[in-house]
């Protein structure tokens, strides 16, 4: 089974702070994924990496950025935190088969809280 | 327009009953579709991918219909269990970049 691993399930954090979300798997996924899932907003991408010291921005990344020096880790950074990023984080992988988009695999969420 | 847009419900049946939710998705060059559960306060997890043919897995089944652009799942038999938020799944271009567009679910509530 695919596992997606993130640092923390639940974490509080003051604005101002730079807070880091890691995230790791285990399959040798070329490709992984950071959203943010907020009530009635459903899942948003806020970067992707489609191989090692890889970056595209997604839908919403005004705030973030991302690093990815190994395959099996993708880290999302927040520069400066502020309450309007408190929200659920989801990490995802997939593996990059040629010809076709592979399902995506989430690892369990980090719920954070900023004060 | 929303790329993938689903009813949100809540669709509200008995246990055994038979529920079908559609999706619509914007982008006509869409090649891969899924269906994801996600349940309260949890990661969406993969139910079930989406093939032109139409596929079924136990009583989940799953059909394409490319011309008018939507997919459906049926569950039949409606177990308490099911209750969850299902989640319409495409992949948003052809450049094999990996990246996925979720529709906003539709809560699905099975009472006894």
């Amino acid at each position: 089974d695919v596992k997606v691993t993130q640092s923390s399930r639940y974490l509080v954090k003051r604005t101002g702070e730079k807070v880091f979300l890691e995230c790791v798997q285990d399959m040798d996924h070329e490709n992984m994924f950071w959203y943010r899932q907020d009530p009635g907003l459903g899942l948003r991408l806020i970067y992707f990496s489609y191989d090692v010291k890889m970056k595209e921005k997604g839908d919403i990344p005004e705030g973030y950025s991302v690093s990815r020096e190994k395959k099996e880790r993708f880290s999302l950074i927040l520069e400066s935190a502020s309450t309007n990023q408190t929200s659920m984080y989801l990490c995802a992988s997939s593996p990059h088969r040629g010809g076709s988009n592979q399902p995506q695999h989430f690892g369990d969420g980090t719920r954070l809280s900023i004060l | 327009r929303k790329e993938v847009e689903q009813d949100p419900g809540p669709f509200n049946v008995p246990e055994g009953a038979t529920v079908a939710f559609n999706c619509t998705y914007s982008n006509s060059a869409s090649q891969s579709f899924f269906w994801y559960r996600q349940d309260c306060r949890k990661e969406p997890k993969l139910l079930m991918s989406v093939y032109s043919s139409g596929n079924e897995d136990g009583r989940f089944t799953a059909q394409l219909n490319r011309a008018s652009q939507y997919i459906s799942l049926l569950i039949r038999d409606s177990k308490l269990s099911d209750s969850a938020t299902y989640l319409c799944v495409v992949n948003s271009d052809s450049s094999n970049t990996g990246k996925l567009i979720f529709g906003q679910g539709t809560t699905l509530q099975v009472k006894p």
